[in-house]
């Protein structure tokens, strides 16, 4: 069974430019999160849905940070204008809540690089 | 003060050591606890769910203390292929995992 996919895997970009983060969810899960990693600050929730409906974004460092999801097989994380803070991985991951499933299945990431 | 701690490391071992984590929590409402593994430059998956009462899965035990909002694993013997980072997680709000920074470890021959 294919996991969950996130495109692209490596992203290089200069500062100002728009960036869009792109996750597929494993089929049937209801629950989808999107989490940035740096060393200084670890793994950070940064928004998560909830059957397509954005559920808590608290984690969403500021306005330049935007997530959708449009339907249940397609996220996107958009950042705008990106800036060489943001430079981390992002993963995307989902689960099947409710069914005792809180496992939490985790893309392979995107590594940002803003210069 | 991060809602998960761990002690960083890393913890260089050598094969066949017995070596042992710890994690604190801070939210006393946090339902449930996992650990994580994460190889270098992948993602984390599920190593084990951590149970009030200790789970042990092979050479890995888990062992969550309520009263002390502790958690710690304990890795026997040892594998090269133990090397890795340990993730220590709360689960908030029926939905929400929040990780620790993590622990390295170094296994060695």
């Amino acid at each position: 069974d294919a996991g969950v996919i996130q495109s692209p895997r490596h992203e290089v970009t200069e500062m100002g430019q728009e960036v869009t983060l792109r996750c597929k969810p494993i089929s049937g899960h209801d629950y989808l999160f999107w989490y940035r990693q740096t060393m200084m600050r670890g793994l950070e929730l940064l928004i998560y849905f909830n059957n397509n409906v954005p559920i808590d974004d608290s984690g969403m460092p500021e306005d330049r940070f935007s997530a959708k999801m449009p339907n249940a097989s397609f996220s996107t994380l958009k950042i705008q204008p990106s800036e060489p803070r943001d430079s981390a991985v992002y993963f995307c991951a989902s689960s099947l809540v409710g069914t005792g499933g809180e496992t939490q299945y985790f893309g392979p990431g995107t590594r940002l690089l803003v210069l | 003060r991060k809602e998960v701690e761990q002690d960083p490391g890393p913890f260089n071992v050598p094969e066949g050591a017995t070596v042992a984590f710890n994690c604190t929590y801070s939210n006393s409402a946090s339902q449930s606890f996992f650990w994580y593994r994460q190889d270098c430059r992948k993602e984390p998956k599920l190593l084990m769910s951590v149970y009030s009462s200790g789970n042990e899965d092979g050479r890995f035990t888990a062992q969550l203390n309520r009263a002390s909002q502790y958690i710690s694993l304990l890795i026997r013997d040892s594998k090269l292929s133990d090397s890795a980072t340990y993730l220590c997680v709360a689960l908030n709000g029926g939905t929400a995992l929040i990780f620790g920074k993590g622990t390295t470890l170094s296994v060695s021959s």
